[in-house]
């Protein structure tokens, strides 16, 4: 079975500075990895995926993830936070089965 | 674009009443899912199916049931509604092996 712990479920940031949100799974596979975001009362947009390919993901609006087999971690980061990214953000997983494995999201907060 | 359509953005039904939500996609995606969203619980998936009239439990499939008769349409149904399944359902579909595309949600209250 698959499956991926958000280590914080509330972060805080001010405006310029770096983002780090953290992620370990868990797959009896090779696993494919994905964050998503969901901005309030919006859908679910996917932000990158790890598929086995290089390690060092580049996602949609200056996001970016590393994929460390040897700590089962899918970290994501941004060096410089911007008001618009206040977010709830989804590490997911998905395995052998094709389903995804959510996350149980991490809200990002951004203050001036 | 592929398009992921839920037929209700809200819902209020009474505790009892027999629900269906439908799912409706139409780029051929052979994979269909229905999650619920809940505060601090992420996305859970309740059932999902790879085919034509097949169908698989995902976490938590208690409560509900699902059909899929064509490829296109794949619905949940709660067959007696209760206060603890309000919740955002989200559906979605995948080819066998690619990208998702969620729907845009379906917000149920049951009272």
């Amino acid at each position: 079975a698959q499956s991926v712990t958000q280590l914080d479920s509330h972060v805080s940031v001010s405006e310029g500075t770096p983002v780090l949100l953290r992620c370990n799974y868990s797959s009896s596979y090779s696993p494919s990895l994905f964050w998503y975001v969901q901005h309030p009362n919006k859908g679910l947009q996917l932000l990158l995926k790890y598929t086995s390919a290089a390690t060092l993901v580049k996602g949609i609006n200056g996001f970016e993830a590393e994929f460390k087999k040897s700590e089962t971690s899918f970290h994501l980061t941004k060096p410089s936070a911007h008001m618009s990214d206040a977010a709830e953000y989804f590490c997911v997983v998905s395995g052998f089965t094709h389903a995804l494995n959510f996350g149980k999201g991490t809200s990002l907060l951004v203050t001036p | 674009d592929v398009k992921v359509t839920q037929s209700s953005r809200y819902l209020v039904k009474r505790t009892g009443e027999k629900v269906f939500l439908e799912c409706v996609q139409d780029m051929d995606h052979e994979n269909m899912f229905w999650y619920r969203q809940d505060p601090g619980l992420g996305l859970r998936l309740i059932y999902f199916s790879y085919d034509v009239k097949m169908k698989e439990k995902g976490d938590i499939p208690e409560g509900y049931s699902v059909s899929r008769e064509k490829k296109e349409r794949f619905s949940l149904i709660l067959e007696s509604a209760s206060t603890n399944q309000t919740s955002m359902y989200l559906c979605a579909s995948s080819p066998r092996a690619g990208s998702y595309t969620f729907g845009s949600g379906t917000r149920l209250t049951v009272v």
